[in-house]
């Protein structure tokens, strides 16, 4: 199975910043990765597909990018409604695998 | 507009069963690979199982190999989660998604399955 792994865990920050967020993989997965935002009580949203193609209907400030093993989410600059949890996807190889996630939180 | 609608959760106690569905409408449900995704309480988003759009590609996490059953019915616009001798650890919110072509731009709303004595 390909491990996925988040970084930070938890990302306190104040609306304006420039954040990133990784994803590391134990494999390589070419361009097969997403990224979701999901909201308490809500079901995930799609942001950002095959590495950095932006979801329709996804805000710009919204962008992905990264290659091989080690990928990035980067929210160039936080808005109110951006605090939520984050979660990479690779949809390589079966089983399709999630990263733990990744809370955003207001400083 | 697209809605996916899971119905059929609910409290079992372990070994038990339940039949989770959901009723797509706003688009081609028969053009879509669709998915089970599930989230624990309080946990990250676990992939559960896809389909193919006619039925014929199964896919499934280990953990629930042999014990749940992905179907589909195009003609109802409706896929549905057979799930058998249900564990404590198959507590989780259960989401339905497309899956085409491996990402999920369209989620349920989710159905809660609770397996507890």
């Amino acid at each position: 199975d390909i491990q996925m792994t988040q970084s930070p865990s938890t990302l306190s920050a104040s609306v304006g910043d420039r954040v990133t967020i990784t994803c590391r993989t134990s494999q390589i997965i070419s361009t097969w990765l997403a990224w979701y935002q999901q909201k308490p009580g809500k079901a995930p949203n799609l942001l950002i597909y095959k590495v950095s193609n932006l979801e329709s209907g996804v805000p710009s400030r919204f962008s992905g990018s990264g290659s091989g093993t080690e990928f990035t989410l980067t929210i160039s600059s936080l808005q109110p409604d951006d605090f939520a949890t984050y979660y990479c996807q690779q949809y390589h190889s079966y089983p399709i695998t999630f990263g733990q996630g990744t809370r955003l939180e207001i400083k | 507009e697209v809605q996916l609608v899971e119905s059929g959760g609910g409290l079992v106690q372990p070994g038990g069963s339940l039949r989770l569905s959901c009723a797509v409408s706003g688009f081609t449900f028969s053009s879509y690979w669709m998915n089970w995704v599930r989230q624990a309480p309080g946990k990250g988003l676990e992939w559960v199982a896809n389909i193919k759009q006619d039925g014929s590609e199964k896919s499934y996490v280990d953990s629930v190999k042999g014990r749940f059953t992905i179907s589909r019915d195009n003609a109802k616009n409706s896929l549905y989660l057979q799930m058998n001798s249900l564990r404590d650890e198959d507590t989780a919110v259960y989401y339905c998604a497309t899956y085409s072509p491996g990402y999920s731009s369209y989620w349920g709303q989710g159905t809660l399955v609770t397996v507890s004595s």
